[in-house]
């Protein structure tokens, strides 16, 4: 099976810069997801790693450390829509994700 | 039909009754995934099925069946719901070849057991 965390709650100014660390352990392992889902809304891609190493797509980038099982997302100047829960995902070799609870990010004016 | 759409979006269902949650996608994905998402506990996998005709069990499936009878449905039946199946339900579909595979959520289906 799969033992995924990330924080629960992080709060940051308007124009900052949050970091989300997800650690995982896992049976086996076959790539890192990371997805946006705002309130009362499904969940939505963001990035993907499978090697180790950052990923960087416009303000969002991800990073990924196979040998520590850990990753994380970083997001540069933050919008007030980027207030949401992002949930770190690890695909196992069946080709099945496991979730984390989430961390719900909320960003202040 | 743009995506993956699921019915009903919510409903209030009695302890004891049957109920079936639908699930339609129509960009020809091999796989398709049903998700349960409590609060604290994040999204479990409750069923998923890699291709039409084969389903295979999650994390949670007790209490719950599926069917792939052709590409583009995916139902989830509870058979006699309980109070404890209270979730929100999500569904998912992905191409299931090698490389990212992105799963596509639908919308999601709330629903209460009283």
């Amino acid at each position: 099976g799969q033992n995924i965390d990330q924080p629960t709650e992080m709060t940051a100014t308007e124009g900052a810069i949050v970091q989300i660390n997800c650690t995982y352990q896992t049976s086996g392992f076959n790539g890192l997801f990371w997805y946006q889902q705002h309130a009362g809304e499904a969940p939505t891609f963001l990035s993907y790693n499978v090697l180790d190493g950052l990923e960087e797509k416009g303000r969002f980038s991800s990073f990924l450390s196979r040998s520590k099982g850990y990753s994380y997302l970083l997001l540069k100047e933050l919008q007030m829509k980027d207030s949401a829960s992002y949930l770190c995902a690890v695909r196992d070799n069946d080709y099945k994700l496991s979730f984390g609870a989430g961390t719900t990010v909320t960003v202040r004016a | 039909i743009a995506g993956i759409t699921q019915a009903p979006t919510s409903q209030i269902l009695a302890a004891g009754r049957r109920m079936t949650l639908r699930c339609t996608q129509d960009m020809r994905h091999n796989a398709m995934y049903w998700y349960r998402q409590d609060l604290g506990l994040g999204l479990r996998l409750i069923h998923y099925s890699n291709t039409a005709g084969t389903t295979g069990k999650g994390e949670v499936p007790d209490g719950y069946s599926v069917s792939r009878a052709n590409t583009d449905d995916f139902p989830l039946t509870l058979a006699s719901a309980v109070p404890s199946q209270t979730s929100v339900y999500f569904c998912a579909s992905s191409v299931a070849s090698g490389g990212p595979d992105t799963q596509y959520f639908g919308p999601g289906t709330r629903l209460t057991v009283l």
